[in-house]
């Protein structure tokens, strides 16, 4: 089956520092990958949209200065959280999907971000 | 505007069948997902349904009514591992999925 995986998986950082998350298809070409982001207790929240080559899309209220997002192969995708705040902690979930409707998502394992 | 609704938390017991409903109102529709996700990780698939009817999936079903907007998960002989939360997701006329809260469900032996 499709595997995406996330790196790190866990990133404690202090206040004001920037944060690069990694999301990888393994086995497939992802046309697509998405970026959420999950507060405790709270359904996912999408936050942007990213194809390959071209700029992401990002969804209302997300700023796109503070949350960068590179899709520069068909495998990767990077979400840098820059400068971060304690109010940036939460759930970081990338997915990549082939774009085809009858296809779900593929969910990396998510990276839990804390800034202190 | 867009809307998923589902029950916040429902309990069930260990070897019983539960019932997990969700209605949704989108523009346009091109699908309803369910996902289960344990506490600290990421959602996991379950099922895809488009059109009206139940798919049956081993001990988990999927129901849609379309003219309804309405669907439900259906999981039989219950084991403590499903204790999760359980994410309905409606894709719209842009492909994008539109998630509900999640419903905690909880296994008490």
């Amino acid at each position: 089956g499709a595997v995406v995986s996330q790196h790190p998986s866990w990133v404690i950082c202090k206040s004001g520092t920037s944060v690069k998350i990694e999301c990888r298809s393994l086995d497939f070409q992802a046309t697509t990958m998405f970026w959420y982001r999950q507060f405790p207790k709270q359904s996912l929240m999408l936050m942007a949209t990213s194809n390959e080559g071209s700029k992401a899309t990002y969804e209302q209220g997300v700023e796109k200065d503070k949350f960068l997002i590179n899709h520069a192969s068909l495998t990767l995708s990077t979400l840098t959280v820059t400068s971060a705040h304690p109010e940036d902690s939460s759930f970081y979930i990338c997915s990549a999907g082939t774009g085809t409707v009858m296809e779900t998502q593929y969910f990396g394992p998510g990276t839990r971000l804390l800034v202190l | 505007g867009q809307n998923i609704d589902q029950p916040t938390e429902m309990t069930a017991t260990e070897g019983a069948i539960v019932q997990i409903n969700c209605t949704y109102q989108t523009s346009g529709f091109n699908g309803l997902f369910w996902y289960q996700q344990h506490a600290g990780e990421a959602p996991t698939f379950l099922s895809y349904n488009v059109l009206d009817g139940l798919e049956e999936k081993g001990r988990f079903s999927s129901f849609l009514s379309r003219s309804k907007g309405y669907s439900y998960l259906l999981l039989k002989e219950l084991q403590m591992k499903d204790s999760a939360s359980y994410l309905c997701a409606a894709m719209d006329s842009n492909y994008q999925l539109i998630w509900g809260a999640g419903t905690k469900l909880i296994i008490k032996p």
